[in-house]
């Protein structure tokens, strides 16, 4: 069985780019969900997608936005970068929506 | 939104000894869990106990769901138990389904 993967793992990017973050569910996973996790904070709820449609969302602007593919992989895209969203993006998958969720490795996103 | 918050926020504590971390919930949430974050910054599963009491070997974990909180039991601390100790539940109320964590606990053990 095949954990949560994502991909890269480092990013650098300057200051009003866009960004595109990669998310492998666990096999069988349907739900998939993403996390900002700045430096000393604990994770915060961005979006959640269920079955290709977001399903929830957290306290963050428009220009994150996500899609989740028929196999259940998922993306997550940052638009206009600002210093402030260098952080750890974690995604995590559930077998259904509020049930038990599994981390990826996390991607840490730099802006400089 | 649901406030969670982490009791003691930093610990430090000899190779050996034991420790109790809280996670109290000002409402009341479904899918708790306890995670433990590795140095390179992956949580950990360790315990998905919306309510009762589980083991998993010198980790053991209780939720009392009425009463919005849980605790988070290490025996015989390692120094590979260093690091920081999430707990995260989803609100029970509606709205969004993502986890709401704390600010966590940062255990360090010492040898």
């Amino acid at each position: 069985e095949t954990g949560v993967t994502q991909s890269p793992t480092h990013l650098i990017k300057t200051r009003g780019q866009q960004v595109t973050l990669r998310c492998s569910s666990q096999s069988g996973h349907n739900t998939v969900s993403w996390y900002q996790q700045a430096l000393g904070q604990g994770p915060q709820f961005i979006f959640q997608y269920y079955r290709e449609e977001e399903n929830g969302r957290g306290n963050f602007p428009p220009r994150f936005s996500g899609l989740q593919f028929p196999n259940y992989s998922s993306e997550l895209n940052v638009n206009a970068l600002e210093l402030d969203d260098s952080a750890l993006y974690l995604c995590a998958s559930s077998l259904v929506s509020q049930s038990e969720a599994f981390f990826g490795q996390g991607t840490r996103l730099t802006v400089v | 939104g649901i406030q969670v918050e982490q009791s003691p926020p930093d610990l430090i504590l000899q190779e050996g000894a034991n420790s109790t971390l809280r996670c109290n919930f000002s409402d009341s949430v479904n899918n708790l869990q306890w995670f433990h974050q590795n140095p390179w910054g992956q949580l950990i599963n360790l315990f998905y106990i919306p309510s009762g009491t589980k083991q998993n070997g010198r980790l053991s974990a209780t939720t009392v769901a009425t009463e919005r909180y849980s605790l988070l039991y290490i025996s015989s601390s390692q120094t590979t138990d260093s690091g920081v100790y999430f707990c995260a539940g989803v609100p029970s109320g509606g709205g969004a389904d993502g986890l709401t964590f704390g600010k966590g606990t940062h255990l360090i053990i010492q040898p």
